[in-house]
C-alpha cells in the first residue's frame, strides 16, 4: 500500500511569507504528527492530529498550526516565516492515537527553504 | 524536563566492526522505545521497538537493542556493520510533554559512517 506523502517536496519562500505543506496518511491511519528536522536541533515533535483533533502541540510558536481533515489528510501552515524556519518537515502516520504502542511511518518530507 | 539523550553524535567505523550506539533518556514511568533510521535521501524507518517482555529486542538487517530500565538506557547494537549501514540513527522515546500529553520524542540522532 501507499506510504505517507508529503507535498510539496521543496519549497523556497521569503521572510515573512505564510506556507502550507501536506500530508497524505497511510489509507486507514488516523494519526498524524509532524516534526521539525534541522541539523541543530534534531527531530522536534511539532503536534499531532487524531480524528480532526489536535491531541498534541510541541513548544513552538503560534505561527505554526495544522489541521487534519476527514479523510486524514493533514496539513501544517507556518505563517510570518523567518529564516530559522528552515527545515525538513516530517509528518508522520499510524494507526492509533499519539502513536503509541503502534508504529509510526514517515513520509520523505518537505524542504522548506526560507531567504 | 524529559528528555532523550543520544552521546554519540558521529561514528565512523570499519566494515565488520561492531556497533553500539547509546541512548539515554529521563522518565521514571512506563516507556516505549523505538529506534529508527535514515539512511541517506531516505525517509525515516523503523529498525526496532520495545513495549514490554524481554528487554532484548531484535529488528531488521541484524539489528537489536536492550532496554536496562535501573540505567534508563536503549542501546542499539550490531555485531558486524556493513557498508550499507551509513546512515543517521535516531532514538525515540514516547514520553510526557508539558501539556500531559504524551508524544514521540527524537534523541538528536547519531552519523554512522561505515568505511568499506
Amino acid at each position: 500500500k501507499a506510504g505517507v506523502t508529503q507535498t510539496p517536496r521543496y519549497l523556497i519562500k521569503t521572510r515573512g511569507q505564510q506556507v502550507t505543506l501536506s500530508c497524505s496518511p497511510i489509507s486507514g491511519h488516523r494519526s498524524v504528527s509532524w516534526y521539525q528536522q534541522t541539523p541543530g536541533q534534531g527531530l522536534q515533535f511539532l503536534f499531532e492530529y487524531f480524528s480532526e483533533t489536535q491531541r498534541n502541540k510541541g513548544n513552538f510558536p503560534g505561527r505554526f498550526s495544522g489541521r487534519q481533515f476527514s479523510n486524514s489528510r493533514s496539513e501544517m501552515n507556518v505563517s510570518t516565516l523567518e529564516l530559522g524556519d528552515s527545515a525538513l518537515y516530517l509528518c508522520a502516520s499510524s494507526f492509533e492515537a499519539a502513536v503509541m504502542n503502534t508504529e509510526a511511518f514517515f513520509g520523505q518530507g518537505t524542504r522548506l527553504t526560507v531567504v | 524536563a524529559q528528555s532523550v539523550s543520544q552521546h554519540n553524535h558521529h561514528v565512523i567505523l570499519s566494515e565488520a566492526a561492531s556497533l553500539e550506539l547509546g541512548c539515554n533518556y529521563s522518565y521514571g514511568g512506563t516507556v516505549n522505545l523505538f529506534w529508527y533510521v535514515q539512511y541517506p535521501g531516505q525517509h525515516l524507518q523503523l529498525l526496532l521497538k520495545y513495549f514490554s517482555g524481554d528487554p532484548l529486542v531484535k529488528g531488521i538487517k541484524g539489528f537489536e537493542a536492550e532496554f536496562i530500565k535501573s540505567k534508563f538506557s536503549f542501546n542499539l547494537r550490531k555485531p558486524s556493520v556493513q557498508w550499507s549501514d551509513t546512515a543517521e540513527y535516531f532514538c525515540a522515546v514516547i514520553l510526557a510533554m508539558d501539556t500531559g500529553r504524551r508524544a514521540l520524542t527524537f534523541g538528536s540522532g547519531t552519523r554512522l559512517q561505515v568505511q568499506p
